[in-house]
């Protein structure tokens, strides 16, 4: 079945330095979802990658789909500590009826 | 627009015992999903609805968790009878419908089973 794998499981960083997290899938999506959880919270939507090679910026937040539609990206431009919670990817199966979450970055931040 | 709301927030339970979880999602979204997070692990789904029907259950251990969402609206999830592997987050969320895969979760209701 379909599986959605995220690198590393843990990621700590000094503020300001950059920080990224990998998704990968078994089989090919439909589209990909970036969530965040704030430690004690709930996911919250980020972003949403559709289109092969897709690249969406919200602000120092970089957000890539791959080409052939099975992995993705999340990178972080000099993190602040408002950065700091778990990132998860969300794959969509050819469907796009099915959402497997992957098992999550979590990132700390040291001021 | 008001977002998915879920009762109670916080349940201590024995093992045995039944619990019943409540989530009423955002108005107008066709489908409603329930997650168990166990600490430190992503969401797993256990049941997806697409209004009142059942669109995927496979991961739902059926011979104790049951889940219904009567007139598609609101939602309840029951665990009976509960063991101490059942501790975690259930989580309800909800999304617009097929196309539109932005789901919007609940503040999840954590569940202690001793």
């Amino acid at each position: 079945g379909q599986q959605v794998m995220q690198i590393p499981q843990y990621q700590h960083v000094q503020e300001g330095e950059d920080f990224t997290t990998y998704c990968n899938s078994s089989t090919t999506l439909s589209n990909i979802q970036w969530y965040k959880q704030r430690p004690g919270g709930h996911p919250v939507f980020l972003i949403q990658l559709v289109k092969s090679g897709e690249v969406k910026k919200q602000k120092r937040l970089t957000f890539q789909f791959g080409e052939a539609k099975k992995n993705s990206s999340l990178h972080i431009t000099a993190t602040q500590t408002t950065d700091v919670g778990t990132y998860f990817c969300a794959g969509s199966d050819t469907g796009g009826f099915k959402t497997i979450f992957g098992a999550g970055t979590r990132l700390f931040v040291k001021a | 627009e008001a977002g998915v709301a879920q009762s109670p927030r916080y349940k201590i339970i024995e093992k045995r015992q039944s619990v019943a979880f409540w989530c009423n999602p955002i108005s107008g979204h066709a489908t409603l999903y329930w997650y168990q997070q166990i600490l430190g692990q992503g969401p797993k789904l256990l049941i997806q609805f697409q209004n009142n029907g059942v669109v995927d259950d496979s991961q739902l251990p059926k011979d104790r968790f049951s889940a219904e969402r009567l007139k598609g609206v609101d939602s309840t999830l029951k665990i009976q009878p509960a063991k101490l592997e059942d501790s975690a987050v259930y989580l309800c969320a909800s999304s617009r419908g097929q196309g539109y895969n932005e789901q919007f979760f609940g503040p999840g209701t954590r569940l202690t089973v001793l």
